[in-house]
């Protein structure tokens, strides 16, 4: 896969503002969409996820939203806090039916104060 | 519930020296997986299993072994430690149901 090493992208957002993290995905057949948020030291813990029949998702001050045509993911912050600080991958599953993810390489969200 | 647990939390191995990482739920999950993250990267899938007596390959099996005799656990078995191997393990389990993962805490091992 894809190899970022320490350069894993970085999104620097203030306090209160929203922010947006993106996710491109190449697999056609995937139909379930998860995003999760990994602190450090920590395993990966789910925030919100989406299957392919709908194009937006809300959580509490979460919202993922999906385009299809383009093959795009994106997770929504509002009101961005520190304890948000993590980093966040998108997964994806390899086709309907199976149970085997397909994560993505990571963006690091760091929320100044 | 205690959720995924994973023993031993950090490791370090010699080259060739053999380990078995150990990971067990509670939640009575059917769907049990093994990923390796390399610093700064994502999650690659090692192995998982299906349900008890039942496992398959992942992306990256090489070096690995699994076994599901039990619901509750799922251990990963190194049998010639490289310096590849270097990585944190995670394991996870999921209902099936809602196919949402809830992953344990990690062990970070290390060869040298």
């Amino acid at each position: 896969g894809e190899s970022v090493g320490l350069h894993l992208p970085t999104l620097s957002v203030q306090e209160g503002d929203n922010s947006i993290i993106n996710c491109a995905y190449s697999n056609s057949a995937s139909d379930y969409f998860i995003w999760y948020k990994q602190e450090s030291g920590k395993g990966p813990q789910f925030i919100i996820d989406i299957r392919s029949n709908m194009d937006k998702r809300q959580g509490q001050r979460v919202t993922v939203l999906l385009n299809k045509t383009v093959k795009h993911l994106s997770l929504q912050i509002a009101a961005t806090q520190p304890g948000d600080s993590a980093v966040y991958f998108c997964a994806e599953n390899e086709a309907s039916g199976t149970y085997k993810y397909i994560f993505g390489t990571g963006t690091r969200l760091k929320v100044l104060a | 519930n205690a959720g995924v647990t994973q023993t031993p939390k950090f490791r370090i191995l010699k080259i060739g020296q053999s380990m078995t990482l150990q990971c067990t739920q509670d939640m009575n999950h059917n769907y049990m997986y093994w990923y390796r993250q390399d610093p700064g990267m994502g999650l690659k899938l090692i192995y998982y299993s299906v349900g008890a007596g039942i496992t398959d390959k992942g992306e990256v099996p090489n070096g690995y072994n699994v076994s599901r005799s039990t619901t509750e656990d799922f251990p990963l078995r190194l049998e010639l430690a490289a310096p590849s191997q270097t990585s944190v393990y995670f394991c996870a389990s999921m209902q099936g149901s809602t196919d949402t993962q809830y992953f344990g805490p990690g062990t970070r091992l290390t060869v040298l």
